[in-house]
């Protein structure tokens, strides 16, 4: 049973391009959360997707969007990409179905802004 | 808002030693506590997990008691080995589904 798993497992990209990272979630799982981990910090919380909808979505500027499929995978989508958007993105997925609901992580998305 | 607090790191110890890294937390109600451990180049592994007041989660030797009335959840190991060098984050978690509010994580490092 395949976990989490994410892609690009790398990527560079320069000021004011637009980026996507994309999540599969566990087998089984219907809920995606994503994370931002600065160097040295803890994970911030971005957004959740269930049901093709976001759910709750913590305190990131609508540069940062994203998107769930029928398949239960997402994608998140930023834009504008500021210096201080580097960082390891991560992905979490959970199942609604169970009583205390944990997430799983992926492996993450390293993305480096220059 | 919600917050968890971490000792600062890097903690460095000698294989056997006693490890505790504290964490303390502020969130109104009656939060779910957790410690995820990170490897290098890895992910987050879900380490232990405490649901309610004065739940002890434990798991690969690593314990932590869930305590409302000093609003802590402290990890321990009476016997770290150099296998266990990684980042610890302690997280709360509001209610089931809800998003994971995580420290800003403390590195251990043990000596063989």
């Amino acid at each position: 049973d395949a976990g989490v798993t994410q892609s690009p497992t790398h990527l560079i990209k320069t000021r004011g391009q637009q980026v996507t990272l994309r999540c599969s979630p566990k087998s089984g799982h219907d809920t995606v959360s994503w994370y931002q981990q600065a160097l040295g910090q803890g994970p911030q919380f971005i957004f959740q997707y269930y049901e093709e909808e976001e759910r709750q979505r913590g305190n990131f500027p609508d540069r940062f969007s994203g998107h769930q499929f029928p398949n239960y995978s997402s994608e998140l989508n930023v834009n504008a990409l500021l210096l201080g958007d580097s960082a390891l993105y991560l992905c979490a997925s959970s199942s609604s179905g169970q009583l205390y609901n944990e997430q799983f992580f992926g492996p993450g998305t390293r993305l480096t802004v220059l | 808002g919600d917050s968890v607090t971490q000792m600062e790191g890097p903690v460095t110890l000698s294989e056997e030693a006693f490890l505790t890294i504290n964490c303390t937390y502020t969130a109104t109600g009656y939060p779910s506590l957790f410690w995820y451990v990170q490897y290098p180049g890895e992910g987050l592994q879900l380490l232990l997990k405490a649901t309610k007041a004065d739940d002890k989660g434990s798991n690969k030797g690593f314990e932590a008691t869930y305590r409302k009335e000093t609003t802590s959840f402290h990890l321990e190991k009476g016997s770290v080995q150099v296998s266990d060098s990684a980042v610890y984050f302690c997280a709360l978690r509001k209610s089931s589904g809800d998003k994971l509010t995580f420290g800003t994580g403390t590195r251990l490092a043990v000596r063989p």
